[in-house]
């Protein structure tokens, strides 16, 4: 299974901007990779995904290393609804496997 | 943006008996959906892939006699846990696939909880 390491937590002030790290040195050239966020005792909501290039959606921005190693979902103003646990994964085939993510906590 | 709806939301069950959780996706065919699970302050793990009109695909260690999953349609995956002790308690999350868009994106249920008594 392909793999991603994240931080386990991160905080950010609210109103301020939020870059995600997270590494996937094992990437093969077809994996796709997404993100996800959840908050407690609901299902996961999908943030955003992409293949090589940088991506733009209403939620995040996702941008993506030339090596493809690495990614960095970047929340351009973090509000206090932003704080969720946010997984970082790579698609295996046709299974979306969970690593531990990034609990974020964003300070009023 | 696709929605995937879950029921019941909360269900509580005695020991032994057995118990189904609904997975539909609204407005969208999913010829693949997924059961996961997740305990309390742990990341999710994935149970077993459905597929439409076959059988289902286990992850390694999950009992597919005690986790029953039926994908009879485009739209519907069931998962029954059958003969569920308390240590089944857990938030069951179904997820659908939609097809298309670049990397077929993951549409995830809101989850049911289950506790066992």
């Amino acid at each position: 299974d392909a793999k991603t390491t994240q931080p386990n937590s991160m905080e950010s002030n609210e109103e301020e901007p939020v870059h995600l790290p997270c590494n996937h040195s094992t990437i093969s050239g077809t994996d796709y990779i997404h993100w996800y966020r959840q908050l407690p005792s609901q299902g996961p909501e999908y943030v955003i995904h992409g293949l090589t290039s940088n991506v733009n959606n209403r939620m995040a921005s996702l941008a993506i290393a030339e090596d493809r190693k690495s990614s960095t979902l970047i929340l351009h103003r973090a509000t206090l609804r932003d704080a969720a646990v946010y997984y970082c994964i790579l698609r295996a085939g046709n299974q979306f496997y969970f690593g531990t993510g990034t609990s974020l906590t964003v300070i009023p | 943006g696709a929605v995937v709806s879950q029921h019941p939301s909360r269900v509580i069950c005695k020991s032994g008996t057995s118990v189904k959780i609904e997975c539909r996706s609204l407005d969208f065919q999913a010829t693949t959906m997924f059961w996961y699970r997740q305990f309390p302050k742990q990341s999710l793990m994935l149970m077993a892939t459905s597929n439409e009109g076959s059988k289902a695909t286990y992850e390694q260690g999950v009992e597919k006699d005690k986790f029953l999953i039926n994908h009879a349609s485009l739209t519907l995956s069931t998962l029954t846990v059958t003969s569920a002790h308390p240590e089944d308690s857990s938030f069951y999350i179904c997820s659908a696939r939609r097809q298309g868009g670049g990397g077929n994106t993951i549409y995830f249920g809101e989850g049911s909880w289950l506790t066992v008594v």
